[in-house]
């Protein structure tokens, strides 16, 4: 079973057309959320980190929430460079290690 | 210019050729990963390190093996690649936990 699941798997939005992803884990213990952007034949590049139910994050058109079951990364009149896979990661329990879902494809069409 | 490099980018080998991909950091940062992504099951979290000469099994450690000798650099070693190691990876470090993780270029690696 996934610990993290992100959905939806593909996103197709107009510009302008504002719409939310989302990041759900099912083991309790959460340490630290994390939300990434990663281009085409690129590494991911770090959006935000969110720590504590209610805690929100915002950046330009982007604005990442979390409860205690799930996160949320909202995109408001996007634009066509917005387009990506947006991955998101959590720290659970009292490991290190950091497990990632399986991305959003995020396409925006002009 | 603060960055992650890997070396090398593409890699082409046959089963059983040990290799190494090397990273290196220039952030001073204590914590350093090496991940794999492939088509359909994401980004997993290979072996990770948070200090000099300390390191940790991730999702997905056999067939592994890093070092942490010096601060700035991890390297990953494939001792017997084989052909399900055929993958894109990617080093990333951070400054002190996984906040901000800094991802490398990427090395896309075939083992026939």
């Amino acid at each position: 079973e996934d610990q993290v699941t992100q959905s939806p798997e593909a996103l197709r939005l107009q510009e302008g057309e504002s719409s939310s992803l989302n990041c759900s884990y099912t083991v309790s213990g959460l340490r630290g959320l994390f939300w990434y952007r990663q281009d085409p034949g690129k590494g991911p590049e770090f959006l935000f980190t969110l720590y504590s139910a209610g805690e929100e994050k915002e950046k330009e058109r982007l604005k990442a929430t979390l409860t205690k079951k799930e996160s949320f990364l909202h995109i408001t009149a996007p634009k066509p460079e917005d387009s990506a896979t947006y991955l998101c990661a959590v720290l659970l329990g009292s490991n290190y290690k950091l497990t990632f879902g399986k991305g959003t494809l995020l396409t925006v069409n002009p | 210019e603060a960055q992650v490099t890997q070396n090398p980018r593409y890699l082409i080998t046959v089963t059983g050729k040990k290799l190494t991909v090397t990273c290196s950091q220039n952030m001073n940062h204590e914590y350093m990963s090496w991940y794999r992504q492939d088509p359909g099951l994401g980004l997993r979290q290979i072996y990770y390190s948070m200090n000099v000469e300390v390191t940790d099994k991730g999702d997905v450690p056999e067939g592994y093996k890093v070092s942490r000798k010096e601060k700035r650099n991890f390297p990953l070693i494939l001792e017997s690649p084989s052909p399900n190691q055929t993958s894109l990876y990617f080093c990333a470090s951070s400054l002190g936990g996984w906040d901000t993780q800094y991802f490398g270029p990427g090395t896309r690696l075939t083992v026939l």
